[in-house]
């Protein structure tokens, strides 16, 4: 089985912080993905990658960075953490063949005070 | 860019069928995926449609109409377990690293 991980279920994080969100995937991916979730809005792509030290942005990579070093991890690095960044991120990863489907972890739901 | 609606919300009975409809808009549609979400959990993947037509797993079903710009999940003899969020996904052929547009998601409760 596929299992990509994340780092924390929960954090709590201050104000001006800066946080960072790791995820390890298990299954030689190529492809690596950040969202976050929210009420009404759906899952957000952030920023991705298709390959060690790629990285491309998502739909709303503002106030977040992403580093990839070593294929299975992806970190998420919130610069200065801020509260209307406070949120449910998902990390997912996905061959580049077949159907391409996206295998999702855990999940880290941020909370920014 | 991309445009993808569903239903925010539907209730349904235990033993019912619920159907899940999903609209999108895209340059380059290459396939459309469903995943399911339990509150407080991750997206796990429940069916994928490239081509038109209708793809049966056990009691979920998808369909696919690629002219219309539609997709539906079709969920039967429903359980209490069933409860959850529905989220449909396209793939865009033109999109780098094979990334996925996800819909808002329809939040189905399944009542005794």
């Amino acid at each position: 089985d596929v299992k990509v991980t994340q780092s924390s279920r929960y954090l709590v994080k201050r104000t001006g912080e800066k946080v960072f969100l790791e995820c390890v995937q298990d299954m030689d991916h190529e492809n690596m993905f950040w969202y976050r979730q929210d009420p009404g809005l759906g899952l957000r792509l952030i920023y991705f990658s298709y390959d060690v030290k790629m990285k491309e942005k998502g739909d709303i990579p503002e106030g977040y960075s992403v580093s990839r070093e070593k294929k299975e991890r992806f970190s998420l690095i919130l610069e200065s953490a801020s509260t209307n960044q406070t949120s449910m991120y998902l990390c997912a990863s996905s061959e580049n063949r077949g159907t391409y489907e996206q295998y999702f972890g855990p999940g880290t739901r941020l909370t920014v005070t | 860019g991309q445009n993808i609606d569903q239903p925010t919300e539907m209730t349904a009975t235990e033993g019912a069928i619920v159907q899940i409809n999903c609209t999108y808009q895209t340059s380059g549609f290459n396939g459309l995926f469903w995943y399911q979400q339990h509150a407080g959990e991750a997206p796990t993947f429940l069916s994928y449609n490239v081509l038109d037509g209708l793809e049966e797993k056990g009691r979920f079903s998808s369909f696919l109409s690629r002219s219309k710009g539609y997709s539906y999940l079709l969920l039967k003899e429903l359980q209490m377990k069933d409860s959850a969020s529905y989220l449909c996904a396209v793939r865009d052929l033109k999109a780098a690293g094979n990334k996925l547009t996800f819909g808002g998601g329809t939040r189905v409760l399944v009542k005794p």
